[in-house]
């Protein structure tokens, strides 16, 4: 079974670029999470999904960030124009929502640098 | 703000010994802890889900406990092997669809 697939599993740019990290979910799964993780803070969650629509971005660091989920197969999490602080691995994480107490399936992360 | 805790940060064992570590959270309004280990350059992989206040789980050489009432669970490794060697985290997670608030982990070492 495929699990949580995410691209590019690692990017380096420059500061002041756009980065766009992509995330498919297991099919199946109509709940898609976002989180970060660095040193200081371990994994915290920037923006989750259901069914498409999302429900918390308040883990979102600014206005530099946005994610979209434009179908159950697909989400996107842009960073415009990225900053040196934003270099951190990015995971991405499915669930269903419609069965209870089960673990989120994680994906391999993007570890992303920016110089 | 909810608060999940583990100690210790960091942990160094030879093969062979049995050791635990501690995932602390708020008692109130429990639903679920998670754990997951979590191998270098890897992705987090699912250990538990716990909901009821008592249980325990086992996977191999791996258990772990929760108490909801006094807001903690512990998680063993018995005989413990380099291949143990991970990130240990703990979440609270709620009803289905939510997002888990995680810790920030306990990271294991086992020496040959």
């Amino acid at each position: 079974d495929a699990g949580v697939i995410q691209s590019p599993r690692h990017e380096v740019t420059e500061m002041g670029q756009e980065v766009t990290l992509r995330c498919k979910p297991i099919s199946g799964h109509n709940s898609l999470f976002w989180y970060r993780q660095t040193m200081m803070r371990g994994l915290e969650l920037l923006i989750y999904f259901n069914n498409n629509v999302p429900i918390d971005d308040s883990g979102m660091p600014e206005d530099r960030f946005s994610a979209k989920m434009p179908n159950a197969s697909f989400s996107t999490l842009k960073i415009q124009p990225s900053e040196p602080r934003d270099s951190a691995v990015y995971f991405c994480a499915s669930s269903s929502s419609d069965r209870e107490r089960q673990p989120q399936h994680f994906g391999d992360g993007t570890r992303l640098s920016i110089l | 703000i909810l608060n999940v805790e583990q100690s210790p940060q960091s942990l160094h064992v030879q093969e062979g010994d049995s050791t635990n570590f501690t995932c602390s959270f708020p008692s109130s309004n429990f639903y679920a802890l998670h754990w997951y280990r979590w191998e270098t350059a890897k992705s987090p992989e699912a250990l538990f889900v716990m909901t009821l206040n008592g249980d325990e789980k086992k996977k191999g050489r791996i258990s772990a406990t929760l108490n909801t009432k006094e807001g903690y669970s512990y998680l063993y490794i018995k005989g413990s092997q380099p291949e143990d060697s991970a990130t240990y985290l703990c979440a609270l997670g709620g009803q289905a669809g939510t997002a888990l608030i995680f810790g920030k982990g306990t990271t294991l070492s086992v020496s040959s």
